[in-house]
């Protein structure tokens, strides 16, 4: 079955700290990986996308990885500021346009 | 450009009402969609349309109708609204390559009693 797990759940950090958000995923046939972000009471908004043959796509102080063969993609934030309080959401495409959303990381930054 | 607009953006219905959700786009997309999102789960696909004229169900259809009324118009109808409908929707549009980007609404929050 298609999943896409993320993790962890929700995560409280200081302003100006880095973090890591991860994303497993049980997807056949890959076709590209997106992180979104969502800001409360709004819609989700894209960060990044990574196809089959991209190791790593940046986005300001966004960064994310793809490890094709493990299945795991990381999106990291650098430097974080109050505005990156939101939940971050990891979307895979699969061959066939089907898209499978995880549920998503409550991210929670404090000053 | 307004991008992607719903209305209402919020509704509280009774069990058994009916009403349709709104969705409008200056994008000039193609393809549009409906989510559905519920607390700690991912977004899930009600129904789509890949082009003006066409409409697919997705994966959680039952309980829903749409009408994709032009290129920029595609409405969400529940005919007899259930407690399991409460929800926030999502109306996302894209063109039409795979990895084009969905681009969404501001969400309709909607509780049903």
């Amino acid at each position: 079955k298609n999943q896409v797990e993320q993790s962890p759940q929700s995560l409280i950090i200081l302003e100006g700290k880095n973090c890591t958000l991860q994303c497993n995923y049980t997807v056949s046939p890959f076709s590209n990986l997106r992180w979104y972000k969502q800001d409360t009471g709004r819609g989700p908004v894209s960060l990044t996308i990574m196809t089959f043959s991209e190791n790593t796509k940046s986005n300001g102080r966004y960064t994310a990885t793809l490890d094709a063969d493990t299945k795991q993609s990381s999106l990291h934030i650098t430097a974080s500021q109050l505005s990156d309080s939101a939940s971050y959401i990891c979307v895979v495409s699969a061959s066939n346009y089907q898209l499978i959303w995880g549920a998503g990381t409550k991210l929670i930054i404090k000053p | 450009n307004a991008g992607v607009t719903q209305t209402p953006k919020f509704q509280v219905l009774k069990t058994g009402q009916s009403m349709t959700l709104q969705c409008a786009q200056d994008m000039n997309h193609n393809s549009m969609y409906w989510y559905r999102q519920d607390p700690g789960m991912g977004l899930r696909l009600i129904y789509y349309s890949a082009s003006e004229g066409t409409t697919d169900k997705g994966e959680v259809p039952n309980g829903y109708n749409v009408s994709r009324l032009n290129k920029r118009e595609f409405s969400l109808r529940l005919e007899s609204a259930a407690p399991s409908q409460t929800s926030v929707y999502f109306c996302a549009t894209k063109r039409t390559g795979s990895t084009d980007t969905q681009y969404f609404g501001p969400g309709t929050r909607l509780t049903v009693l």
